[in-house]
């Protein structure tokens, strides 16, 4: 069964400082894709970062990046020079290319908090 | 381009009551996914579709859900009667097809008392 975990239910950064929030996943199948979703207060999910399980290189999006490490199965995210709009929860996330059909599989979330 | 769009975005009902929530997809978007994100978790599938046939319903319950997909293009997820436990956020995504990123709605906040 395919299945993601975030570990910290809680995190605080200083503005302008980097953090790194927690994920990994277990999956069986050999094609899949990793995804990073911000979740403000407003409810919305706002997609931030993809990474494929074949990808060479860690992703990057301007101030976000994965730190893909497959062999530990995980892909945490990194945000560099926090802001303070950047307080929201944070989900990661799995798919399957193999089967499931595309059907997102989500962690319990982390939510950040940027203190001024 | 418009996102998608979701209505209402709260709803407050008493339990056994029926209600009803619309979606309607980026356009030009296949794919269209209703997922229930109860409080402090991560959203869970609840139903996909393919245009207008539903691919993946296996998570939703079925004896009190129901959806459907007219024409392809907006979709509405109906509970009756709904129960205290429904009390969660309902979120519509859509994407291209099954391949291709999911861009999510605002959700519909249910409150049941």
């Amino acid at each position: 069964a395919q299945k993601i975990t975030q570990t910290q239910p809680g995190m605080f950064v200083q503005e302008k400082e980097a953090v790194t929030l927690d994920c990994t996943y277990d999956t069986s199948d050999p094609s899949y894709g990793l995804f990073w979703y911000k979740q403000p207060s407003s409810g919305e999910m706002i997609f931030l970062i993809y990474q494929g399980s074949y990808d060479q290189q860690n992703a990057t999006e301007g101030r976000y990046s994965l730190n893909f490490q497959k062999a530990r199965k995980s892909a945490n995210l990194v945000i560099s020079a926090s802001q303070l709009g950047d307080s929201a929860m944070y989900f990661c996330a799995m798919r399957s290319y193999y089967n499931q059909g595309g059907k997102l599989i989500f962690g319990q979330g982390t939510e950040l908090s940027v203190k001024p | 381009e418009a996102g998608v769009v979701q209505s209402p975005r709260y709803k407050i009902i008493e339990k056994k009551q029926p209600v009803a929530f619309w979606c309607n997809p980026i356009s030009g978007h296949n794919t269209l996914y209703w997922y229930l994100q109860n409080l402090g978790q991560g959203p869970e599938l609840l139903i996909r579709y393919e245009n207008e046939e539903a691919v993946d319903d296996s998570q939703l319950p079925k004896d009190r859900f129901s959806a459907e997909r007219l024409k392809g293009v907006d979709s509405t997820l109906k509970i009756q009667p709904a129960e205290l436990g429904d009390s969660a956020v309902y979120l519509c995504a859509s994407s291209q097809d099954r391949d291709h990123e999911q861009f999510f709605g605002p959700g519909t906040r249910l409150t049941v008392l």
